[in-house]
Parts: structure tokens; C-alpha cells; sequence
């Protein structure tokens, strides 16, 4: 069965590095997001990304946060300068055209010391 | 704009026992409703949507969930509580069409079930 896969599985940063989370979609999607999730508290959305660009983008995603898609199968999420509140777990899930649901990836727990 | 809000943060029921999770959503367009379960450092895993139709869906694991417009609910359900069913339960919504991407959570629903 496809699946949205996402590596590594746990990073741990130092404060003030430039992180890198990786995701692979399931292959034939076209809408790729990411989610954090800090600990204890609710999934919250950050982006989704359509055709090469940012299509919606909460409050979150601010200027220290990028995405891309560099190679049409990887997508990432680029955290430019890592701060303590940071630390979460980052889900990406990717859905096909007309799909009414997203599909999750495992998770990576990003902890930053 | 939409919001989702999940009564109880930790719901404890014994084996074989109803277990009923409740969300009640807000939005200002059709929504689509979905439960997500997450078990212990896992990924979010989807149990079962509602986006159109009948209004009673049925998930995985013998989970069901009623969409009940007048009331804004989308409580879940399951008859018999396994050990198994012991998870996170997440209700969230999204603007009712194809690829809207967005989900909205709510805190999540902390299931334990006792032997």
C-alpha cells in the first residue's frame, strides 16, 4: 500500500541550526502539507503546496520556515534558524487530485536543544 | 473560519464497554469531518470521514460516526471497547470540497480502556 514516508524518523538540533525535514509523497499526488504537532498539545496546520507554490499558509509559517520541492518526488520543510519552541513533531501528508483526504507520513520528532 | 472542539481530553472505559467520543465543529461553509487515531509515537492514522451523503459513516475497526447537522456534532462511536483501541483520537474538519488541505484539529481525545 502507497505511503507518505518521512525521514529522519527523530533529528535533535542546537538552537539557532538550520534544520531540514524530509518527506517523500505517495507518488501520483499532487498536495503535499505539513503539520506540527508539540508535545501534548493539538495537530496544527503550517502549509500546503500545489504546483509549485505555496497555496495556503497559517500563522505559523513564518519567514523562518521554507518548502520546496527539489526534485518532483521529495518535499521538505526547511527551518531556517531553529528556536527551543521548535521542538514538535512535523507530519507531512500529500493527497491526490480530487481526494477528499490527506494522507499522513509518520512523523518527525524535531527536538532542539 | 472553522474550529473543532473535542469534550473531554481523557475518556476511561472498561473492555467491552460503549465508547463515545464527542467533537463538535463551527464552520461557516459545508464541512468535511474526519477522526484520526494516533497510537503511541505513531503517525496520524484515519479512522473515518464524512463528506457528503449518508450521514452515518463507518470506519476501521468497527468505529462509527454520525454527522449531525443541527447539532454541529460529529460524535464517534464504538460499540465494544478493545484493549486495542487504547489511543489518541483526533476529530478535525476541513472546508467541504476536494483538496482543500487545510485540517483543522481539535486537542485530541485521550482514549484508556481498562480490563
Amino acid at each position: 500500500e502507497p505511503e507518505v514516508t518521512q525521514t529522519p524518523s527523530h533529528q535533535v538540533t542546537q538552537m539557532g541550526q538550520e534544520v531540514i525535514l524530509r518527506c517523500v509523497p505517495i507518488s501520483n499526488h499532487l498536495y503535499f502539507y505539513w503539520y506540527r504537532q508539540i508535545l501534548g498539545q493539538k495537530v496544527e496546520f503550517l502549509v500546503s503546496f500545489y504546483n509549485n507554490e505555496i497555496s495556503e499558509k497559517s500563522e505559523i509559517f513564518d519567514d523562518q520556515f521554507s518548502v520546496e520541492r527539489p526534485d518532483g518526488s521529495n518535499f521538505t520543510l526547511k527551518i531556517r534558524s531553529t528556536k527551543l519552541e521548535d521542538s514538535a513533531m512535523y507530519f507531512c501528508a500529500s493527497s491526490g487530485q480530487g481526494d477528499t483526504e490527506a494522507f499522513f507520513g509518520q512523523g518527525t520528532r524535531l527536538t532542539v536543544v | 473560519a472553522q474550529s473543532v472542539t473535542q469534550l473531554g481530553s481523557h475518556v476511561s472505559v472498561s473492555e467491552g464497554a460503549l465508547v463515545l467520543l464527542r467533537c463538535n465543529y463551527s464552520s461557516s461553509v459545508p464541512p468535511y469531518l474526519f477522526w484520526y487515531v494516533q497510537y503511541p509515537n505513531q503517525g496520524l492514522q484515519l479512522l473515518l470521514k464524512y463528506t457528503t451523503g449518508a450521514t452515518l459513516v463507518k470506519g476501521i475497526n468497527g468505529f462509527e460516526a454520525e454527522f449531525k447537522k443541527s447539532e454541529t456534532s460529529f460524535h464517534l462511536t464504538k460499540p465494544s471497547a478493545h484493549m486495542s483501541d487504547a489511543a489518541e483520537y483526533f476529530c478535525a474538519v476541513s472546508r467541504g470540497s476536494s483538496n482543500t488541505g487545510k485540517l483543522i484539529f481539535g486537542q485530541g481525545t485521550t482514549l484508556q480502556v481498562k480490563p
